[in-house]
Order: structure tokens, then C-alpha cells, then sequence
């Protein structure tokens, strides 16, 4: 069975800094997707970026990225010149396959504040 | 609003209480999820359907039973709850294979058994 980890329970930055937050996992899989959703207080879980396994560059979304290292089976989100609209719990999610009913695994989340 | 709603978005009742919590889409899409979040736990798959079949049933006690009439709505149905079973529960959907993966999710329904 698929896990994933990440190992930082709650992190904060300054408004304007980089943020890495990390994310680890665990499958036998060679082709799979990961992503980073983002949940703000309001609830909603956000998609915030996605990486496709098979893809050697990492995945860009304007002040979001990633260092997807297949290897190491890591896959850390960074956040550039922080915003306070970032603050909100980040999860880091694995899926085997594409789409269909294919299952969502998720990490137990970090809670990321910005301060001003 | 993602596309996915989710009604009511908070719910209190009690342990001898039947209740049922609503998922609506209109994304066109085949897959229909329900999600378990706890404090402190990672998001708990607890029903998958395709196609308004359900595909997995991930060990959710039978107080716990699903409906899906259609591939837009999906409900959850509650009764005799226990207080462990306070929590978020998120209602996702995403589309068929070859059409992309990746989940939508409404805003949850914060459920408290009291």
C-alpha cells in the first residue's frame, strides 16, 4: 500500500520569504502522480500543483514548485515571496493511476502561517 | 465554488439521531468520494463510487451508508453515531480515466455527535 509523509506538523515564514515544505512516500509504482493541495481555514481543498511521476522537470505554478526526486521518493513543495493568503494546512497526496476512481492517499498535513 | 457543494456545512446531533449529508456536481464527472478528516490524522478514503457504483467500501462501520442515485449527487447516511465520528467529511468527484487526474472538493460538512 501506498504512504505518504510529510514530517513537519506546523512551519511558519515571514510574508515575502521561501517556504519548503516536505513531503516523502512510499509505493512500488513506476508511474503515479503527485500533488499538493491546500486547505485555508474556509475548508476547501485546493489543488495547487501536480506532478506527473514520468516527468523528469519539476512542475511550476507561478510561485509554487516542486523538487520531485523519484529516487529518493521525495516530493517537496516551495513557496516563493509568501503571501498571507498562503497560510492554511497543505497536504501532500499520492495516486497510482490516471483518473477513473483511482484513490487519493494523503499525508497527515502542514500547517503553514504566514506572518506579516 | 469549486463545482462540488456540499449541504449543510455543519452539522450537531445526536447518538440516536438519523441524519444525511449531500454532494452535488455538475462537472461531468464519474467518480464520487467520500472523505473522513480528523484532527491530527490524514484524510480517511472511506467510500469511492464510479459510475454510481460503489468501487470500494475502505471498512466504514455500517452506521456510515452511501447513496448514489446518479453520477452528480451522492449522500451519506447517518444513524446511532458515536462521538469518535465527529469530524470533516469531504466530498470529492473527478473525471473518467484519460481525462486527467486530480480530485474536485466541496467545503465539507463539520459534523459534531453529541
Amino acid at each position: 500500500a501506498q504512504t505518504v509523509t510529510q514530517s513537519q506538523p506546523e512551519m511558519s515564514v515571514q510574508e515575502a520569504e521561501t517556504v519548503t515544505l516536505s513531503c516523502t512516500y512510499d509505493t512500488s509504482e513506476s508511474n503515479y502522480y503527485l500533488f499538493w493541495y491546500k486547505q485555508p481555514p474556509s475548508r476547501q481543498m485546493i489543488l495547487v500543483i501536480r506532478q506527473e511521476a514520468y516527468k523528469q522537470q519539476n512542475a511550476t505554478e507561478n510561485r509554487f514548485s516542486v523538487n520531485f526526486q523519484k529516487a529518493a521518493k521525495s516530493f517537496s513543495l516551495k513557496i516563493s515571496d509568501s503571501q498571507l493568503g498562503d497560510t492554511a494546512m497543505y497536504f501532500c497526496a499520492f495516486m497510482k493511476s490516471q483518473g477513473g476512481s483511482e484513490k487519493l492517499v494523503f499525508g497527515k498535513g502542514t500547517k503553514l502561517t504566514v506572518n506579516p | 465554488e469549486t463545482g462540488v457543494t456540499q449541504t449543510p456545512r455543519h452539522l450537531v446531533m445526536g447518538m440516536t439521531n438519523k441524519k444525511s449529508l449531500k454532494c452535488e456536481q455538475h462537472l461531468g464527472h464519474n467518480a464520487m468520494y467520500w472523505y473522513k478528516q480528523s484532527a491530527k490524522k490524514p484524510l480517511e478514503l472511506m467510500f469511492v463510487y464510479n459510475f454510481k457504483e460503489q468501487t470500494e467500501n475502505n471498512s466504514v462501520p455500517s452506521r456510515f451508508s452511501p447513496e448514489c442515485p446518479n453520477s452528480s449527487h451522492l449522500f451519506l447516511h447517518l444513524h446511532t453515531l458515536q462521538p469518535e465520528d465527529s469530524a470533516l467529511y469531504l466530498c470529492a468527484s473527478s473525471p473518467k480515466r484519460g481525462q486527467g487526474p486530480g480530485y474536485t472538493f466541496g467545503s465539507g460538512t463539520r459534523l459534531t455527535v453529541v
